[in-house]
């Protein structure tokens, strides 16, 4: 039961252009999500979060959008760039008091074509 | 520039053999995470801790399993005895709020 999907496997988008990628949620008790991005051989790092209580968090070329009645969320990056070229995830906790385990998705591939 | 360590970066071992993973968590986190990557399951989580003490291991077949913090610098992960199906990247993170820091991994070849 995948509690966190990414239906998309993989997107290709222009430089320049805005990458849309999307993440969907089943469990109602997730309040907090992040999205993360994945190079080769690296570790996920830490992009942008936003709690359930908002429904917009902006940081840079970096927005994410949460629609808690669609349970879906969504990140933005605007205008994309080559170094954009990476994996990324979207996670989620639940209610906690501090930081919690994270329940991800299965990752975008997302490929920034010149 | 403060990181998750984790060593060794690759290992390669015999099923049946010992192997044990080590994380050194960002200073100041009180949380520490391990998580696995695999092709087919992607990214789970497998045990936390918080302020040294074991939290969720729910993930981790504790059979043959092991996680401690025998100090706020030091997580491990040992698994004992090794199959062929523990291969993957081994991720160790660590948190005070609700965002998470990942170390480089551990990518475990068992043969």
């Amino acid at each position: 039961d995948q509690q966190v999907k990414q239906n998309s496997p993989s997107l290709s988008v222009q430089e320049g252009r805005i990458s849309i990628l999307n993440c969907d949620y089943t469990n109602s008790m997730f309040d907090y999500f992040l999205w993360y991005k994945k190079y080769p051989a690296e570790g996920p790092t830490f992009l942008i979060s936003i709690s359930s209580i908002k429904d917009k968090n902006e940081d840079g070329r970096f927005t994410v959008f949460l629609n808690k009645s669609a349970k879906h969320l969504s990140l933005h990056i605007v205008p994309s760039q080559p170094g954009d070229s990476a994996v990324y995830f979207c996670a989620a906790s639940a209610v906690g008091g501090g930081a919690d385990g994270l329940t991800f998705g299965k990752g975008t591939h997302l490929i920034i074509q010149p | 520039d403060a990181r998750v360590t984790q060593t060794p970066r690759h290992k390669v071992t015999e099923m049946g053999q010992e192997v044990t993973m080590r994380c050194q968590p960002i200073l100041g986190h009180n949380t520490v995470f391990w998580y696995r990557q695999t092709m087919m399951q992607g990214l789970e989580l497998l045990a936390y801790f918080r302020n040294r003490a074991p939290l969720d291991d729910s993930g981790m077949p504790k059979d043959r399993f092991s996680a401690e913090m025998p100090d706020a610098t030091l997580a491990t992960l040992k698994i004992q005895p090794s199959e062929p199906r523990d291969s993957a990247v081994y991720f160790c993170a660590s948190g005070l709020v609700r965002e998470q820091y990942f170390g480089p991994g551990t990518r475990l070849t068992v043969t």
